[in-house]
């Protein structure tokens, strides 16, 4: 059963930092490309990142560019999304998914985690 | 590209059928895709590439549209549909999704 568990999410304090982890089992984690997707509180969906099978190709989203950083390790078959200079409107839960393509990032979300939250509030 | 979604909330009752519409700011290639999200859930995947039923999506469920415009249909409203549904696009770069249609209870 393909299945993606996050992890890493709190309560901290605008400025603070937070990594988020996403354990992923049953299927050739190295093939696919992993994205992160954020809910705020009440509203939509909202892509954030995404990262190639290899790590080779990130891309982020505007909200987001140069206080997130993601990872992944193949090895673990782990995603990591490294949150700094958090916001109050970064806080939200944010999903691990799956891209349904074998290589490439242009995919769609076929598989999603439950999500882990983030609250930023002094 | 900006996705509109409408209505932003439908009433209807089980067994009655459901049009979910969403428009494009841009053509989208026929690369539409449809979420459901029930309360407390993470989103799953419906349908992707304008009509394709993902793996277990039961056939009451189906999608169409071209260019701008799309469309989820529920033929028959089962209580277990009653949940909020996006579309999302992976034509242009960066991926975007819609903000949403309520299918509630009437």
């Amino acid at each position: 059963e393909v299945q993606l568990v996050e992890s890493g999410g709190g309560l901290v304090q605008p400025g603070g930092s937070l990594r988020l982890s996403c354990a992923a089992s049953g299927f050739a984690f190295s093939n696919y490309a992993m994205y992160w997707v954020r809910q705020a509180p009440g509203k939509g969906l909202e892509w954030v990142s995404v990262i190639s099978e290899s790590g080779g190709s990130i891309y982020y989203a505007d909200s987001v560019k140069g206080r997130i950083t993601i990872s992944r390790d193949n090895s673990k078959n782990m995603v990591y999304l490294q949150m700094n200079s958090l916001r109050a409107d970064d806080t939200a839960v944010y999903y691990c998914a799956k891209s349904n393509m074998l290589r490439g990032v242009r995919g769609f979300m076929d598989v999603w985690g439950k999500g882990t939250t983030v609250s930023v509030s002094s | 590209i900006v996705l509109t979604q409408s209505p932003a909330t439908l009433s209807l009752s089980p067994g009655e059928r459901a049009t979910l519409s969403c428009k494009a700011s841009q053509r989208v290639s026929g690369l539409l895709v449809w979420y459901q999200q029930k309360p407390g859930q993470a989103p799953r995947l419906l349908i992707y590439d304008t009509s394709n039923r993902a793996t277990g999506i039961p056939a009451r469920f189906s999608g169409s549209g071209s260019g701008t415009d799309f469309t989820l249909t529920i033929s028959s409203l089962e209580p277990e549909d009653f949940a909020v549904y996006y579309c999302q696009q992976r034509s242009n770069w960066p991926p975007t999704f819609g903000g949403g249609t309520k299918v509630e209870i009437k």
